[in-house]
């Protein structure tokens, strides 16, 4: 069965502090993609990285890093030297094979970051 | 250019009223996709649209119907709505439409609009 896990449902830091947020998956396909998505109490999802499942290269993105690890099926995430505007919810995502091109998520329960001044 | 734009941002109905959600890009995105979101859960489809046609329907209530007018609009039209149907409401678009290739092809990202906060009284 496909399905994402994300273990920690809230993370509280201080600001200036690194987190990371993890993500584990099951998929029975050979060939998928993964997203994290940041969702601020505004309620926008902001598409933040997709990754497909032959790019094991970890990827950084100013303060943002993801790290790709397929023999463990995870893909966490990473905010060095956390700020405030951190603060929301992040989901990751992973792409569902049953649905073929019209692009059905699966989606992980979210962890809830909350970074304190 | 990544912007899906969704009015109105905030929605208060009774259960007898009928009304309508609205959403537009202008990515020239060929799919689009209503998503239902309550607190503190990760969203769920309702529908998505491929090529203007419906080609998700995840078992949704009739009181919901979609409507894509043109590849750029997408309507989410309700009625007889029930206090349980509040929610965060979003719009979703991506780049290719489905059709395209065989399944396990290349997926899109999808981009997403703001949101509207409905309220069922």
């Amino acid at each position: 069965a496909q399905k994402v896990t994300q273990a920690q449902t809230e993370i509280s830091v201080v600001e200036k502090e690194d987190v990371t947020l993890d993500c584990v998956y099951e998929t029975r396909d050979t060939t998928y993609y993964l997203f994290w998505y940041k969702q601020p109490p505004s309620g926008e999802l902001v598409f933040l990285i997709r990754r497909n499942s032959f790019d094991e290269q970890n990827e950084i993105s100013g303060r943002y890093s993801w790290n790709f690890q397929k023999s463990t099926s995870s893909f966490n995430f990473t905010i060095t030297a956390s700020q405030v505007v951190d603060s929301a919810v992040y989901f990751c995502a992973l792409s569902d094979p049953n649905a073929g091109n019209n692009r059905k998520l699966i989606w992980g329960l979210g962890t809830s970051l909350a970074v304190n001044p | 250019d990544t912007e899906v734009t969704q009015t109105p941002k905030h929605l208060v109905m009774g259960m007898t009223n009928k009304k309508s959600l609205k959403c537009e890009q202008h990515m020239g995105h060929r799919a689009m996709y209503w998503y239902k979101q309550k607190a503190k859960k990760p969203p769920e489809l309702m529908f998505v649209y491929s090529y203007e046609k419906l080609s998700i329907n995840e078992s949704v209530p009739s009181r919901f119907s979609p409507e894509c007018p043109n590849s750029s609009l997408l309507n989410l039209h309700l009625h007889a709505l029930q206090p349980e149907d509040s929610a965060l409401y979003l719009c979703a678009s991506s780049r290719s439409g489905g059709g395209q290739g065989l399944a396990g092809g290349p997926v899109d990202t999808q981009y997403f609009g703001p949101g509207t906060r409905l309220t069922v009284l």
